[in-house]
């Protein structure tokens, strides 16, 4: 999306290794940071979540960090596995509206 | 599965027609947002429906319109297609306020 910019594209890692995709957003009346995971054929589905009001927030083996100030978010998946392999997308925004990144293709090779 | 259910699956039209994508929102949801996402790119936010009234607008030109209706099911209009319409459209519901969005798994449109 234009208001948000995603990094890497792509990112290959092993099996239990850890991969961390980093987005940042322009709008800083945004308050509302999913991440999604997308297989294909399929539509995107929620994996984690953060409001602008936490800094970091833990879901087992993925985490999610926000920085207001700098207008940065980042995914954290630790252990990762085979089945983590997919697109993922960040997305930034608020109640009427929202705007997703350009997307990272995660590899896990066993 | 979402519970979020879009139709049709595929649907192949010609430049300048007209077409409409329907979506049936999950039991509950009185929030509804489409999505255009073309092949290798992330989803692009169209509109949004809150209980009938469109409330939110991505940066799309006035040929692509939208209806939800009393039972919370929507309809994504639009007209005079071109080639660059060509697209995966993505319907997601939601209930009010700020959280998880379902997505439906999307409705391929081909323009030729």
């Amino acid at each position: 999306g234009e208001n948000v910019e995603q990094h890497p594209s792509t990112l290959s890692v092993q099996e239990g290794d850890s991969a961390v995709i980093k987005c940042t957003y322009s709008d800083s009346a945004s308050n509302y940071f999913p991440w999604y995971k997308q297989e294909l054929g399929k539509g995107p589905q929620l994996i984690i979540d953060i409001r602008s009001n936490v800094g970091e927030k833990k879901d087992q083996r993925i985490a999610v960090t926000l920085n207001k100030t700098a207008k940065h978010f980042s995914l954290h998946i630790t252990e990762t596995q085979p089945e983590d392999s997919a697109v993922y997308f960040c997305a930034e925004g608020d109640f009427n509206k929202f705007y997703f990144g350009s997307g990272t293709k995660l590899n896990v090779k066993p | 599965e979402t519970g979020v259910t879009q139709s049709p699956t595929h649907l192949i039209k010609t430049r300048g027609q007209q077409v409409t994508l329907r979506c049936s929102s999950q039991s509950g949801h009185n929030t509804v947002s489409w999505y255009q996402q073309a092949l290798g790119q992330g989803p692009q936010f169209i509109f949004q429906y809150y209980r009938e009234e469109e409330n939110g607008r991505g940066n799309f030109p006035p040929r692509f319109s939208g209806l939800q209706f009393p039972n919370y099911s929507s309809e994504l209009n639009v007209n005079a297609l071109e080639l660059d319409d060509s697209a995966l459209y993505l319907c997601a519901s939601r209930t009010g306020g700020l959280g998880e969005q379902y997505f439906g798994p999307g409705t391929r449109l081909t323009v030729t």
